[in-house]
């Protein structure tokens, strides 16, 4: 299993433009997760999926889009990118979300580190 | 909300024990983790403990809960340079809304 995947590492923005961070697992996941970690801040939930078709809003969603079409892929759109999105990008997934059991632990990507100029 | 605090800076030396400690502030929390994040690298899943233990022990780590006082610590013995490193509390409600994050402690160490 190659766990949870996201591309790219790095990637840099002039304001406005758009991009799609992208996240895969294929660990057969139904949870999946975006969160953002900021300095002095620890990680914050933007979006999140409970499985294929169905996604909901975080804590800090605002000029972020998600979709979930299929287990593996949760992909992250910056429509129109602004500075106060400079921040590394973590793309987490777990086997359940509310089991209360071992089974709702996420694993998490290695990141994406994104600067927005 | 959830709300998670631990301390910005620990240092200690090489070979003491660490202790890095947490506190939360929603007693329905289920399960409570410590995340591992080496300097440009992901989360690094550590360990978890679930709310109705008070203890666990793995290896070097030792997991602490007081649910009374909705602390959690985490000891590592004999730390070694490779254990430098942010160490996350993160909480987990019950639920899709994902996990509440501390600030993350960073472990500093000296020789």
């Amino acid at each position: 299993n190659a766990g949870v995947t996201q591309t790219p590492k790095f990637q840099v923005l002039k304001t406005g433009q758009s991009m799609t961070l992208q996240c895969a697992q294929d660990m057969n996941h139904e949870y999946m997760s975006w969160y953002r970690q900021d300095p002095g801040m620890g990680l914050r939930l933007i979006h999140y999926s409970v499985g294929a078709g169905i996604t909901d809003q975080g804590e800090v969603p605002n000029g972020y889009n998600v979709s979930r079409s299929t287990t593996e892929d949760f992909p992250l759109r910056l429509l129109s990118a602004a500075p106060s999105q400079t921040s590394v990008y973590f793309c987490a997934s777990s086997y359940s979300w509310e089991s209360g059991g071992p089974t709702d632990t996420q694993y998490f990507g290695p990141g994406t580190r994104l600067t927005v100029l | 909300g959830e709300d998670v605090e631990q301390s910005l800076f620990l240092s200690v030396r090489e070979g003491d024990s660490s202790v890095i400690n947490c506190t939360y502030t929603d007693s329905s929390s289920t399960y409570l983790y410590w995340y591992k994040q080496e300097p440009g690298a992901g989360l690094q899943l550590l360990t978890y403990i679930f709310s109705n233990m008070d203890m666990k022990q793995d290896q070097r780590l030792t997991v602490l809960l007081n649910k009374k006082d909705k602390h959690l610590s985490l000891r590592i013995a004999d730390t070694q340079t490779g254990d430098s490193a942010i160490y996350f509390c993160a909480v987990q409600g019950g639920g899709a809304d994902g996990l509440t994050f501390g600030k993350g402690t960073h472990l500093i160490i000296q020789p």
